[in-house]
């Protein structure tokens, strides 16, 4: 029964380096999304995945970022030859397929803060 | 395409005061509008959507199609209200949020 989870929930790193972060939804569901926090800043979208339709990839900001999902399950959102500017709160929520309309809550994780040195 | 705007990067109200956060959308279907909530070293989550027609913590918010508003709203502010709202949008894709409103309470 437990909700969206995130790892790691820190994560330090030097520049240049690979990091990779995990994402669990909330079982059963369909839909996934990660999201990029910068401090004091609002959401920004980055991949979307529904079900077995391809991904949508519209808002990763360039080819260093690319994320995997394996079916509907876990995803991992990795982040290759990272730059300081890549520093931030990295969200991933999932939300259910739309069986009723207006009801898509979206269901948050915790984040995995990143820090580039 | 859809679009969510919230004007406002931050609003301060004092406690006891009305409180108004505004969202302006862009949509040319039927939308389906929530606001979410992030307080202080808590999680994103679901404050209301507007196809339930709920008040929660005392905020209400209405769908004016007319003006692609869905403007949220307490007569009283709170200091527990302080928190990032993001207004969001479901279109026949996928959940869009904007870009949020920092509402800080002075007590």
């Amino acid at each position: 029964g437990a909700g969206v989870s995130q790892s790691p929930s820190n994560k330090v790193t030097e520049k240049g380096k690979d990091v990779e972060l995990r994402c669990d939804p909330i079982s059963g569901h369909t839909a996934l999304y990660w999201y990029r926090q910068r401090l004091g800043q609002g959401l920004e979208f980055l991949i979307y995945f529904q079900g077995n339709s391809a991904p949508d990839k519209s808002g990763l900001p360039s080819d260093r970022f690319s994320a995997e999902r394996t079916g509907e399950s876990v995803s991992t959102l990795t982040i290759q030859r990272t730059q300081q500017e890549d520093s931030a709160v990295y969200l991933c929520a999932s939300s259910s397929d739309r069986p009723i309309a207006g009801d898509n809550e979206q269901f948050f994780g915790p984040g995995t803060r990143l820090t580039v040195l | 395409a859809q679009r969510v705007t919230q004007p406002e990067k931050l609003l301060s109200v004092f406690k006891g005061a009305p409180v108004e956060l505004k969202c302006n959308y862009s949509y040319s279907g039927s939308p389906e509008l929530f606001w979410y909530v992030q307080y202080s070293r808590q999680r994103l989550q679901l404050l209301l959507r507007h196809i339930s027609r709920e008040s929660i913590k005392g905020f209400t918010a209405d769908l004016n199609k007319g003006e692609t508003s869905f403007h949220l709203k307490k007569p009283f502010a709170q200091e527990e209200d302080s928190a990032m709202y993001y207004c969001a949008l479901q279109g026949a894709q996928k959940l869009v949020f904007g870009q949020g409103t920092r509402l800080t309470i002075n007590p």
